[in-house]
């Protein structure tokens, strides 16, 4: 079966500071990969999205960017963080065919 | 502009009682997911709807997609207080990319 990994699961970090929140899939090949942050209390906003290696679509225009190195790693990274950065950031993955995303666990972003 | 709008936004309710929330999208498609999310925890996907007049049954939670109307219900049964969460729709497109479309959520909270 697959499954998806994403870490950390909690990350405090300074304003200014780099960034890297890591995803992988596991049991399936060729995903589509996704990258959304949900602010408090409020719906999901699609950051990135990828159809393949080194194929990355960006929605927002922002400080964040996302890479994928290999077929089943999706990573989000930042030169410097700003307070406006702080979120539940998750990595989801579909099937191709229009098949429904399955989510991962999540990262709580603090930016102090 | 797409746009993915849910009704009520948030909901507090009485075990027992029986209550729909409703999801009007303002594109075209023929597909809809319903997610569920539990307080600082990540999304877990309930229905898939595939078709109009498509309707998904599971427990107490009963889905149903017109897309004639574009619009989605997911009705409650008979409410326990497990059911306490914050539940998205989100509606597939596939112009100019396939991308969902989501919801802002509606928190359901079910007093014991």
């Amino acid at each position: 079966s697959q499954t998806i990994h994403q870490w950390p699961a909690t990350l405090v970090q300074p304003v200014g500071s780099p960034l890297s929140l890591e995803c992988t899939v596991e049991g399936t090949s060729n995903p589509n990969l996704y990258w959304y942050r949900q602010a408090a209390g409020r719906g999901l906003q699609l950051l990135f999205y990828s159809v393949g290696i080194g194929q990355i679509s960006s929605e927002v225009p922002q400080n964040l960017s996302a890479s994928r190195p290999q077929d089943r790693q999706f990573i989000l990274s930042s030169k410097k963080l700003l307070l406006s950065d702080s979120g539940f950031y998750l990595c989801a993955w579909s099937g191709r065919n229009q098949r429904p995303q399955h989510f991962g666990d999540g990262t709580r972003l603090s930016i102090l | 502009e797409l746009k993915v709008e849910q009704n009520p936004l948030f909901l507090s309710m009485q075990e027992g009682k029986n209550y729909t929330i409703y999801c009007n999208y303002s594109t075209t498609s023929d597909r809809l997911y319903w997610y569920r999310q539990d307080p600082g925890k990540s999304l877990e996907s309930l229905f898939v709807l595939l078709s109009n007049g498509a309707v998904k049954q599971e427990g107490r939670l009963m889905a149903s997609l017109d897309t004639k109307a574009r619009l989605s219900t997911l009705h409650i049964t008979a409410a326990v207080h497990d059911l306490s969460a914050t539940y998205f729709c989100a509606v597939v497109v596939v112009s100019p990319h396939y991308q969902l479309i989501w919801g802002a959520g509606t928190k359901l909270i079910i007093k014991p």
